[in-house]
């Protein structure tokens, strides 16, 4: 079991660069979810996808697309790439309960800086 | 509106003292907390998590964390500490929303934690 893993770990872009981020899980988990995260500022939601087929803004998407290609893969996607954007990115993944009382599980991160 | 506060952004102790990591929220209705512990150049680990029942909650690593209802507050706690314990520690709590559960959660910003020889 790999769990959640993230591709590429790291990356360098120059401003105005597109780029996609990949995620994938092998634990049968319906939802999926992208962050960042940034000194002092803890982790904040880009998108998220509560299940396969579906996907919602969380509270940074500006800047960010994402795809859920599958159950297993979600992928974000930075279509012209600012300096703003230079962050860890994390993806994670959960079983879809009626109550949300399901722990998340993280990838390894990709680090990201944009010049 | 939902948030959750580490009011500090690091706490020394030395090895073998008790620790406490502090954690504030604010949510309406009841309340789903969550600890995790992300070591250096590491993805976020899971420790532990209060849904209800027991005000003590037992996790990961010999840490447990206590939900005290009246002071909003979920700390984190662990008996003796490690060097090994040295880490940045986040909490966060379910996040609510009008098109209902979707397991999002808010994060704290937080604590790194300094365990000392």
């Amino acid at each position: 079991n790999a769990g959640v893993t993230q591709t590429p770990k790291f990356q360098v872009l120059k401003t105005g660069q597109s780029m996609t981020l990949q995620c994938a899980q092998d634990m049968n988990h319906n939802s999926m979810y992208w962050y960042r995260q940034d000194p002092g500022m803890g982790l904040r939601l880009i998108y998220y996808s509560a299940s396969e087929g579906t996907t919602d803004k969380g509270e940074v998407p500006n800047g960010y697309n994402v795809s859920r290609l599958n159950k297993r893969e979600f992928s974000l996607r930075l279509e012209s790439a600012a300096p703003s954007q230079t962050s860890v990115y994390f993806c994670a993944s959960s079983e879809r309960t009626s109550g949300g009382a399901r722990e998340q599980y993280f990838g390894p991160g990709t680090r990201l800086t944009v010049t | 509106a939902q948030s959750v506060a580490q009011p500090e952004d690091q706490v020394n102790v030395a090895e073998g003292n008790p620790l406490t990591v502090k954690c504030t929220y604010s949510v309406s209705g009841n309340p789903y907390l969550f600890w995790y512990v992300q070591y250096p150049n590491r993805g976020l680990q899971f420790l532990l998590k209060y849904i209800t029942g027991d005000n003590l909650v037992k996790g990961s690593y010999g840490f447990e964390a206590e939900f005290n209802k009246s002071q909003t507050s979920f700390h984190l706690k662990k008996p003796s500490a490690l060097v090994s314990d040295s880490a940045l520690y986040f909490c966060a709590v379910r996040a609510l929303s009008g098109s209902g559960n979707t397991g999002k959660l808010i994060f704290g910003q937080g604590t790194t934690l300094q365990v000392k020889p």
